[in-house]
Formats: structure tokens, sequence, C-alpha cells
């Protein structure tokens, strides 16, 4: 029962590389999401996918581009990695798109990847 | 705009007593409201949510929290504490076709 898988769990980059983060989730669920945790600002909406094919920005999208590749995964990427963009992220599932009415939606979140840039 | 509010970074308790973590929110229309727990290095875990109808819910290892429409609250409570209830809590909120929003987390610790 693995839920969300996320890699990697850890990255050191220097300024102005870049990277993918991958995301995938084994449980069917429509919407996707990745959430930056910072410390003493709880957890911020980067990007996130209603459904396969679909993808809109959150809160905090600057600097990052993400590809719903099918169903079960989404993936973030940072382009030119900078050191403001240091911090946890999280990516999660659910089987509505929170921009439904369809009711309450909970989110199944991954152990998260921790990415420090230099 | 949507806002949750937790206005403790830390709650420290002795195992054994009563816990209560606070919530407040601020959303425009009935909200459905969630409290998630976070252990060192995991990602964060369900633990119960308010959707309509009783205002206290119960939720996952003893937790339940109470929906107070006036005060606009919704806060985390268990009746004995345990030294492994230790961990981050967020409250997140949202209504209708807004995003879900979350506040910005408080430790909980609880001493033998």
């Amino acid at each position: 029962n693995a839920g969300v898988t996320q890699t990697p769990k850890f990255q050191v980059l220097k300024t102005g590389q870049s990277m993918t983060l991958q995301c995938a989730q084994d449980m069917n669920h429509n919407s996707m999401y990745w959430y930056r945790q910072d410390p003493g600002m709880g957890l911020r909406l980067i990007y996130y996918s209603a459904s396969e094919g679909t993808t809109d920005k959150g809160e905090v999208p600057n600097g990052y581009n993400v590809s719903r590749l099918n169903k079960r995964e989404f993936s973030l990427r940072l382009e030119s990695a900078a050191p403001s963009q240091t911090s946890v992220y999280f990516c999660a599932s659910s089987r509505d798109t929170l921009n439904s009415a369809s009711g309450a939606n909970v989110l199944t979140f991954g152990a998260g990847s921790r990415l420090t840039v230099l | 705009a949507q806002s949750v509010a937790q206005p403790e970074d830390q709650v420290n308790v002795a195992e054994g007593n009563p816990l209560t973590v606070k919530c407040t929110y601020s959303v425009s229309g009935n909200p459905y409201l969630f409290w998630y727990v976070q252990y060192p290095n995991r990602g964060l875990q369900f633990l119960l949510k308010y959707i309509t109808g009783d205002n206290l819910v119960k939720g996952s290892y003893g937790f339940e929290a109470e929906f107070n429409k006036s005060q606009t609250s919704f806060h985390l409570k268990k009746p004995s504490a345990l030294v492994s209830d230790s961990a981050l809590y967020f409250c997140a909120a949202r209504t209708g076709f807004q995003k879900l929003v979350f506040g910005t987390g408080t430790r909980l610790l609880v001493s033998p």
C-alpha cells in the first residue's frame, strides 16, 4: 500500500542548477498537488492538477513548472534553483478537485523531499 | 481571502493531562475544516474533518475537535495526552470552490 511516493528524499543543489521532483500515487486519485513547507509559514500550494491533462498555479508558483505525465504521476521542476527555494516539498493527492463542490476532500501526502539550494 | 490561524507555535502538556490545540478560521460561507498531523520526517496524515452536523467530531488516535461557528474556531482536543502524540499539528479550511488553506502549524510536546 504505497500511497504517494516522492523522489528524491534529499537533494542539494547549487544556485542555477535544475532538477525535477517526482511524485506518483497508486490510489487512482484525480487530483494532485505540490506544496512547500517552510518554518512559520505552514504549507503553501505551488501548483495543482485537478485532473489528468490540466495544471494550475497555486499561491507560490514562481520559479517552478509542473507536468502531469499521466493520472499517476505529477512532477515538479526547478529550472534555475535559487536559495529561496530551499524547503521541504510535499506531493499530495485526493479523489476530487479542491475546486469542486463535491464535498470535503482528504489529501494523502507523500513523505516529503528536502531540498537545499546553496 | 480565506485564512486559518493557529495562535500557538507550541503547546506543552504533561502525559495524562488533557490537551487543546487552537485553530480559528476566516472563510466565506460554510466551511469544511480539517486537522492533519505530521510526525518527524514524515508527510502529513489526516486526523479528522468537519463537514456538517454534530459540532463535536471524533477522529483517529482518540482526538476530537469542536466546531464553534460563532467563534469561528475548530480546536483540537484529547482527554489524556500520550508522549507519542508529540508532533506538528496543522489545521486547514476550505469552502465550496476555494482551495484548501493551511494554518502555520502548532508543535505539541507531551512530557512524560
